[in-house]
């Protein structure tokens, strides 16, 4: 089945140490966003890329950066993590960026710990 | 100023029964769509219904149905016959053209946990 597919589902790491979060996607859509989820909250928007564009939100701290290596791959690095960025993160994919009607499909979200 | 207003942290409901999630929005553009996405315990965020700014009839995608009060700005969604697996957290969303990058942000709001009683 096309779908979005986020690995690993739980991550751990320690304060300080870079993380790599992965999410691809089957269904050949042009956008990929990343969100960071905090418990009991809504999804916040860290960027997205359009094909190779990259759209940074404008309160999304440096230590979030991403790379989207072909259509299907999406990562988020997180330089140096502190216990402030332990959350859920989810990947979501869209057709298209422009347009009230685009549906996002989101992935299962990996969620991490900081130690 | 909030954009996506759920003001129902929690509800509970009878198996069976019939729900009314409500969602409130601001918005200044007249192009914009309404979404509502499902949240279970695993994470994962399902699509459920989506309602067009310029669409007159309500959204309806089987037990689902979101009744669109434009002149209100209300969203709300109505789940029928309610089922033990859709108890979950519920958010409202709104897609709106964004300034920054010429296309369109989707913004959620604070989201509504759904208990189901059998």
């Amino acid at each position: 089945d096309a779908m979005v597919i986020q690995n690993p589902r739980y991550q751990v790491t320690q304060f300080g140490k870079p993380v790599t979060l992965s999410c691809s996607q089957t269904l050949n859509h042009n956008v990929m966003y990343w969100y960071q989820q905090k418990s009991s909250q809504a999804p916040k928007l860290l960027f997205h890329y359009y094909d190779k564009d990259f759209n940074n939100e404008a309160d999304t701290p440096d230590n979030f950066q991403s790379r989207r290596p072909n259509t299907s791959f999406c990562f988020l690095d997180i330089r140096s993590p502190g216990l402030g960025d332990a959350a859920m993160y989810l990947c979501a994919t869209s057709r298209e960026s422009s347009g009230p009607r685009e549906t996002q499909y989101f992935g299962p979200g990996t969620r991490l710990l900081v130690l | 100023a909030q954009k996506i207003t759920q003001t129902q942290p929690g509800m509970f409901v009878q198996e069976k029964e019939a729900v009314t999630l409500d969602c409130t929005y601001d918005t200044s553009d007249q192009s914009y769509g309404l979404f509502w996405y499902k949240q279970p315990s695993s994470g994962e965020m399902i699509f459920l219904i989506y309602q067009g700014s310029y669409d007159e009839q309500n959204a309806t995608e089987g037990r689902y149905s979101l009744n669109f009060q434009k002149a209100r700005k209300s969203a709300n969604l109505v789940i029928s016959a309610s089922q033990l697996g859709d108890s979950a957290m519920y958010f409202c969303a709104m897609r709106e053209p964004s300034g920054n990058t010429g296309g369109f942000k989707t913004i959620f709001g604070a989201g509504t946990r759904l208990f189901v009683k059998a």
